[in-house]
């Protein structure tokens, strides 16, 4: 079966860089039947999407995020990982990694079981 | 931008009630939405995909209908293990996606 563990610092500073990997295990990243994105909740809040890859490196990202955000793939180790810079504390989030069917409307079938993020001095 | 608004944002209910939550798009999305369920301290959990296509190993009790612009997801019998925050999403502009707002229900 699927797994997806999030892995990554859980105190990040104002202004630095964000950085989460997420392990693909029980199956390949390589799949061409799948997307693989990053899906954020803040504190009490609701979902937001982040952004998604293709496993041949084609990325989409949320508009409100996307100057800040690069979502990168590594076939090899099959993991794909998140980068978000200057960070402020609106972005103290629980961050999961997430699978997504290739068709459209099939939504996120498989998800990782999140990583705490505080962004604080 | 395709917004999602859920009604109601919060409800009570009874184990045994018939329960019925609405999503709304600002734009028509076919049948691109799905419905997800997330209980305290865990990941969302798949329920119906596609609007109303139950995802594998999900109870009957929960069923997902709509097109267009209005959605709603029902659970036909509530149960105790039931009790939780439910979100749609449009899949329209996929793999872009949006999510609602979040409908909590509560044990009355």
């Amino acid at each position: 079966q699927l797994q997806l563990q999030e892995s990554g610092p859980g105190l990040v500073k104002p202004s630095e860089t964000l950085s989460l990997t997420c392990t693909v295990s029980g199956g390949s990243i390589s799949s061409s039947s799948y997307y693989w994105g990053w899906i954020r909740q803040p504190p009490g809040k609701g979902l937001e999407w982040i952004g998604s890859i293709y496993y041949s490196g084609s990325t989409y990202y949320n508009p409100s995020l996307k100057s800040r955000v690069t979502i990168s793939v590594d076939t090899s180790k099959n993991q794909f990982s998140l980068k978000l810079s200057s960070v402020t504390a609106a972005d103290t989030a629980v961050y999961y990694c997430a699978r997504l069917g290739i068709a459209i409307g099939l939504g996120v079938d498989v998800w990782g079981k999140g990583t705490t993020v505080t962004v604080s001095s | 931008d395709i917004q999602l608004t859920q009604s109601p944002s919060f409800l009570s209910a009874s184990v045994g009630d018939r329960v019925t939550i609405t999503c709304r798009a600002s734009q028509g999305i076919s049948s691109y939405l799905a419905w997800y369920q997330q209980k305290p301290g865990k990941a969302p959990k798949l329920l119906i995909y596609a609007a109303s296509t139950l995802q594998s190993g999900v109870p009957s009790r929960f069923s997902g209908s709509g097109s267009g612009t209005e959605f709603t997801l029902t659970i036909s019998s509530l149960q105790p293990e039931d009790f939780a925050t439910y979100y749609c999403q449009q899949l329209n502009s996929y793999p872009l996606f949006t999510f609602g707002p979040g409908t909590k229900v509560d044990i009355k």
